[in-house]
């Protein structure tokens, strides 16, 4: 069965530390992955998209993808209680067009204590 | 500038009522989906329209119809709604290129009772 996995938390990081979010799939031909926040009882808010190996930087955010561990992870820098919310992995599974949708993993719930 | 738009944001029905949830975007955007979202089953999807004029199932389309009335409208429909039905739904639209990012609407959450 095709997968997303996320630790569904919650994981608590104090303000100013580095917060790290990881994400296992299960399909090894996955193109195109993403990183969602979402604030309690809001829509997903898109964070990242990644679809390369590697490390990909936005302000303090880093996605980072190794497709040969099939892993895909979000650090975000210098951690504010505005980040305190669920951060949602999302993957376009297999090979195909984003137009099959995405697959989530269930949400990591992040907690920024100042 | 709206982005993607879903009426309403809350209902309430009885079991077997019938009612269908409006979503419009405004991004000239080919593809859209509808999700649901339940407590601790994360985001699911129902159904999809890779384009105009086509729609298909998701991993959860039983007790859904939609209806792709144009390039900017993705209709749900829930012919007779059931307690199980409820939750929160998304709808979400995408660019031309088969790997682009969706953008979510502000969702419409639904309790069966």
């Amino acid at each position: 069965q095709k997968e997303v996995e996320q630790n569904s938390g919650p994981l608590s990081v104090p303000e100013g530390a580095i917060a790290s979010l990881n994400c296992t799939y299960s399909d090894r031909v996955s193109q195109s992955f993403f990183w969602y926040r979402q604030y309690s009882g809001k829509s997903p808010e898109l964070i990242m998209s990644i679809y390369s190996n590697g490390d990909k930087e936005d302000g303090r955010f880093t996605a980072q993808l190794n497709k040969a561990s099939q892993y895909v992870s979000l650090l975000i820098r210098d951690s504010q209680p505005s980040d305190s919310a669920t951060y949602l992995c999302a993957v376009i599974l297999g090979s195909g067009g984003g137009a099959d949708g995405l697959t989530f993993g269930k949400g990591t719930h992040l907690i920024i204590q100042p | 500038n709206a982005g993607v738009t879903q009426t309403p944001k809350f209902q309430v029905l009885k079991t077997g009522q019938s009612m269908t949830l409006q979503c419009a975007q405004d991004m000239n955007h080919n593809s859209m989906y509808w999700y649901r979202q339940d407590p601790g089953m994360g985001l699911r999807l129902i159904y999809y329209s890779a384009s105009e004029g086509t729609t298909d199932k998701g991993e959860v389309p039983n007790g859904y119809n939609v209806s792709r009335l144009n390039k900017r409208e993705f209709s749900l429909r829930l012919e007779s709604a059931a307690p199980s039905q409820t939750s929160v739904y998304f709808c979400a639209s995408s660019g031309h290129h088969s790997n682009q990012p969706q953008h979510f609407g502000d969702g419409t959450r639904l309790s069966i009772l």
